[in-house]
């Protein structure tokens, strides 16, 4: 079973502060992983992606991935109002004799960074 | 960039008619192309994956005679919710791809059967 966890939150910082958004996965097969930010009533925005051990940094955001611990985080420096969202942790996962694989999402953590 | 679009934004219907959604990559081909739904406070579901010229794989559980999917060319898929009643209003998206992994969604279209 192909499972994604995050903490529902919500997730409350106030401006300024590093939010930090924390993700589980259960199939060791998982290859890629993404973070989506979605306002509330609109289609998730892609923020970063990572598929290698380690940190990626881009902006304010750096996502970490530890395969051996099978998690996957999200930083956000200096968060702003605007961050406020809820973020969807993501695991590609291609199905075995597949070349295509298919996006598993959590549940997504809402954030709220308040002025 | 990678931007994908969907038309129409919105739409209401009557029950037991058509609708018809489009969804298009703008600025690259997609390989693959994927369609969702998601209920209001609830994740994203997975409905089908399509790729250009073949028929599309549908999850368990999704109607495939009710939700006919055709990926017409490497820019565009249409997703058709045949006899649409009540409880298939949704927020529907999708997603392209063009490396069959990272997925960009449109802004998907809200519909709402009366």
């Amino acid at each position: 079973q192909k499972e994604v966890e995050q903490n529902s939150g919500p997730l409350s910082v106030p401006e300024g502060a590093i939010a930090s958004l924390n993700c589980t996965y259960s199939d060791r097969g998982s290859q890629s992983f993404f973070w989506y930010r979605q306002y509330s009533g609109k289609s998730p925005e892609l923020i970063m992606f990572i598929y290698s051990n380690g940190d990626k940094e881009d902006g304010r955001f750096t996502a970490q991935l530890n395969k051996a611990s099978q998690y996957v985080s999200l930083l956000i420096r200096d968060s702003q109002p605007s961050d406020s969202a809820t973020y969807l942790c993501a695991v590609n996962i291609r199905d075995r004799g597949s070349t295509l694989g298919r996006l598993y999402f959590g549940r997504g953590t809402q954030l709220t960074v308040w002025p | 960039g990678a931007v994908v679009s969907q038309h129409p934004s919105w739409v209401i219907c009557k029950s037991g008619t058509s609708v018809k959604i489009e969804c298009r990559s703008l600025d690259f081909q997609a390989t693959t192309m994927f369609w969702y739904r998601q209920f209001p406070k609830q994740s994203l579901m997975l409905m089908a994956t399509s790729n250009e010229g073949s028929k599309a794989t549908y999850e368990q559980g999704v109607e495939k005679d009710k939700f006919l999917i055709n990926h017409a060319s490497l820019t565009l898929s249409t997703l058709t919710v045949t006899s649409a009643h009540p409880e298939d209003s949704s927020f529907y998206i999708c997603s392209a791809s063009r490396d069959g992994e990272t997925q960009y969604f449109g802004p998907g279209t809200r519909l709402l059967v009366l």
